[in-house]
Formats: C-alpha cells, structure tokens, sequence
C-alpha cells in the first residue's frame, strides 16, 4: 500500500492523559499536513511541515499540542493533558513539492478517531 | 462568516439522477479547488481538483469553478447507490493548508 497511513486508527483515553498520533505520507512527498474533523464539519488545518521544518501553525493547535516531523519522513502528533474537547478524527494529508499548478492535491490517510472520556 | 460555505444537506436523490452540489466562497485569493468523497469513519478521497476558473470531467463527474461569482460546482451523472457519501469542497490560495467546507451529505436510493 503506498497511500498516507496513520497509527492508531483509534484511541480512546481518559481526560489529562497524553497521547500521541503517528502519520507515514506517501514516501516521495515532503509536504505532510495535519488537520482536526469533528463531526458533521469539514478538516480543520492544524499545521504543516516541508521536510522536517514546521512552517505554519492554526490558532486550533494550543501548547497541549505538539508536531514533529524529525527526519521528514513520518510525523507525530502529541496532544499533552487531554481535554474531552479534544475527541475528533485527526486526519494527516501530504503532498509533493510545488512543481506546477497540477502539484496543489494534498492525499489524506484514514484518520486516527479520539475519544476522550 | 465561514471562509467557505457548503449545504450540509442530507441531498437524498433516486438511483440515476444528476446530482448537483455547490460551495461558496468569500477569499478571491483562492486559485485551487477540490473536491472530496469521505465515507463514514474513512479519510477523504480527492475526486477532482481544478485550477482557477473553468470546468473538468472525469467519467461520471464534472467540477465546475467560476471565480468572478465565487462559486464552485461538482455534478454526478447517473448516481449509483455507492456515491452515498459526504462531500466536501476544499480550497487554496496556493501549495499551503486546504479550507474545506462542512461537506454535503449525499443519499442515493436504490
């Protein structure tokens, strides 16, 4: 399978617990993106990485969150002190570099699903 | 107001009909437009993907973009009973984070 995969597909945990996400692109893009979905809405962008650098972080992702692509390879998302507000799909999306107008589409993987109780 | 406004249905529509689902957007920066198919529970899957103005079709599918009245269109011909899904239209100004509307939910019927 050489699509975006993300581990766990779920988790559930208890309020202030800490968990962390892990997010395999597809392995020529170095573009990986993460976004929060909660239900009935659409993704929401919570930050990107080129490569290994972190270029842009919403105003979603406060400093219970944390991103790391540290070899620009896959990424981790941790979330510190779980809050129940915290319970959504976090999905992962990568792209290839820029190389035209046709380079634009991010490919998203299947999500992980978070319940905080 | 929301960047980018979508109906969020439920669109409930007989096997074969053309189906007809529309975005409307306020930031004249955006150049990209998606469009997403997301099953229940599953990541979103890229349909069609249009730069700037104009239409795309592939197969039973038709993207259309009209910048000047910021707007975008996705048609299905012949819907199937495995086009129930949600839809959800994306956007971008450029190579950075897509903005996505809340996605109309789609009923084919048998």
């Amino acid at each position: 399978d050489t699509g975006v995969s993300q581990n766990p597909r779920h988790k559930i945990t208890k309020r202030g617990q800490n968990v962390t996400f892990r997010c395999d692109p597809i392995s020529e893009h170095n573009r990986l993106y993460w976004y929060r979905q909660t239900l009935g809405q659409g993704p929401e962008f919570l930050t990107y990485f080129q490569n290994e650098a972190q270029l842009e972080k919403s105003r979603l992702l406060s400093d219970r969150f944390s991103a790391e692509r540290p070899k620009g390879s896959f990424s981790t998302l941790e979330i510190q002190r779980t809050e129940q507000g915290d319970s959504a799909m976090y999905l992962c999306a990568s792209r290839q570099s820029p190389q035209g107008h046709e380079q634009e589409t991010q490919y998203f993987g299947p999500g992980t699903r978070l319940l905080v109780l | 107001q929301k960047e980018v406004e979508q109906d969020p249905g439920p669109l409930s529509v007989p096997e074969g009909a053309i189906v007809s689902l529309n975005c409307t957007y306020s930031n004249s920066a955006f150049q990209y437009f998606m469009w997403y198919r997301q099953y229940s529970r599953k990541g979103p899957e890229l349909l069609m993907y249009t730069y700037s103005s104009g239409n795309k079709e592939d197969g039973r599918f038709t993207a259309q973009v009209d910048k000047s009245s910021k707007y975008i269109s996705l048609f299905i011909r012949d819907s199937q009973p495995s086009d129930s899904a949600t839809y959800l239209c994306a956007m971008s100004t450029g190579f950075q984070k897509l903005v996505f509307g809340t996605g109309t939910r789609l009923l084919v019927s048998p």
